[in-house]
């Protein structure tokens, strides 16, 4: 089944340490997002990336990196530089095409800093 | 400033009641709405996608409702099932000529009891 695969589903970071999200997907998509979901807040853009290579920020991009080497995958590292990381992370895809109206989003990783 | 207002924050409802969940917009310009539904800890995942020509839009016991005019949407659930307990989200999107670029609210919790 196609799908978007966000592992792991809770991370816990440690002060001073950069970790990272993972996002695998096999919807042959082009672009991929990464949000940050708070409580009573509406999901935040990160980043996103529509090819390959490339990748834009979003409106928090602030302490955070990501990378596009393969079409199927778009890690975020968290680092040390944001200084609250606490928070539910999604990832999503999407074909670029504006007639396209379909975001699939992957279930989550709950990072929480001990 | 692009915003996505919906109300109420959260609702408490009896199985097999309706209820309505309404969603106010100020984002322009509009390319189309969507209405995602969020169960605790998982991803969103979509119930229906209206574009600006769109007045309805029916999902099984999901019914959502577009007035372009006055910015305005509803998700209209009927005779609910404690499956239906989540947060549900309205989420406008812009076109930008390049990419798509969408406004979340905040949600409306949903609980549904015995």
């Amino acid at each position: 089944d196609g799908g978007i695969t966000q592992s792991p589903k809770y991370l816990f970071r440690k002060e001073g340490q950069n970790v990272t999200l993972s996002c695998e997907q096999n919807l042959n998509h082009d672009a991929m997002y990464w949000y940050r979901q708070d409580p009573g807040q509406g999901l935040r853009l990160i980043y996103y990336s529509q090819i390959v290579n490339d990748f834009q920020k979003g409106d928090i991009a602030e302490g955070y990196s990501v990378s596009r080497e393969k079409k199927e995958s778009f890690p975020l590292t968290v680092t040390s530089a944001q200084k609250n990381p606490t928070a539910f992370y999604l990832c999503a895809s999407s074909m670029t095409s504006p007639l396209n109206y379909g975001y699939t989003f992957g279930s989550g990783t709950r990072l929480t800093v001990v | 400033k692009n915003q996505v207002e919906q109300s109420p924050q959260s609702l408490i409802i009896l199985e097999g009641k309706n209820c309505t969940l309404q969603c106010n917009y100020t984002v322009s310009p509009f390319s189309n709405l969507r209405w995602y539904k969020q169960d605790t800890g998982r991803g969103p995942v979509s119930l229906t996608i209206m574009t600006f020509s769109e007045n309805t839009k029916s999902n099984g016991r999901y019914t959502a409702t577009l007035d372009a005019d006055t910015k305005q949407s509803s998700l209209h659930i009927t005779a609910s099932q404690l499956s239906d307990s989540a947060s549900y989200i309205c989420v406008v999107s812009q076109f930008t000529g390049t990419a798509s670029k969408l406004t979340f609210g905040t949600g409306t919790r949903l609980q549904v009891t015995l």
